[in-house]
């Protein structure tokens, strides 16, 4: 009864290497995002979608592509893998994106994250 | 520029003390403030949220406080146990461009408690 999950759990690679993480909710959601958060703990937000739409895309290398087949998944796939990449991926899902930017329904719930290791 | 600052970065105390941790921020415009606990090798949980007209909200032992016009904001947490030990979060969302509300994330206090 996991609500949001993601796999693997842990990833190890070698360098130029492409892999995809995987994340799936079971809140009904309709926003899922990325985050990134590197070894000073700093948590950054990657992408955003809501019901399968690019909502929210930071600056970040094209080398990695989201993708949303539906509304309860938010693939990651990260091609040619750089040592900088080496971090903790969370996903999270929230109940509604709109113009409310307040309450309990931008709330993120946060999956137990990727460790990924680019050697 | 946008930033969330928080202090001390890690802190220590022994079961059943008090402590409080702090969040400085500099977001503009400013929507709303969360608290989030970080437990080792997990994702973050929401603890509390806060709006600009609240000064206080509690979550058991966890009471947070928000002062507006300072631009500041404390977790209080009271008779610590050692499950409370985890990184403690604070996020500012900004209203954005797009009303998307993106969230600002401060690097963390570390707490330990020891028995």
């Amino acid at each position: 009864d996991t609500a949001v999950s993601q796999t693997p759990k842990y990833l190890v690679t070698q360098m130029g290497n492409d892999k995809s993480i995987k994340c799936e909710q079971n809140l009904g959601h309709d926003t899922m995002y990325w985050y990134k958060q590197d070894s000073k703990k700093f948590l950054k937000i990657m992408f955003s979608y809501n019901n399968k739409e690019l909502i929210i895309n930071e600056t970040v290398p094209n080398r990695f592509s989201p993708k949303s087949p539906d509304k309860a998944h938010l693939n990651l796939h990260i091609n040619s893998l750089e040592l900088g990449d080496s971090a903790v991926y969370f996903c999270a899902s929230s109940l509604y994106r709109g113009p409310l930017s307040y309450s309990s329904y931008n709330e993120q719930f946060f999956g137990p994250g990727t460790r990924l290791t680019v050697l | 520029k946008n930033q969330v600052e928080q202090s001390p970065q890690s802190l220590i105390i022994l079961e059943g003390k008090n402590c409080t941790l702090q969040c400085n921020y500099t977001v503009s415009p400013f929507s709303n403030l969360r608290w989030y606990k970080q437990d080792t090798g997990r994702g973050p949980v929401s603890l509390t949220i806060m709006t600009f007209s609240e000064n206080t909200k509690s979550n058991g032992r966890y009471t947070a406080t928000l002062d507006a016009d300072t631009k500041q904001s404390s977790l209080h947490i009271t008779a610590s146990q050692l499950s409370d030990s985890a990184s403690y979060i604070c996020v500012v969302t900004r209203e954005g461009l797009s009303n998307t509300g993106k969230l600002i994330f401060g690097q963390g206090t570390t707490l330990q408690v020891k028995p």
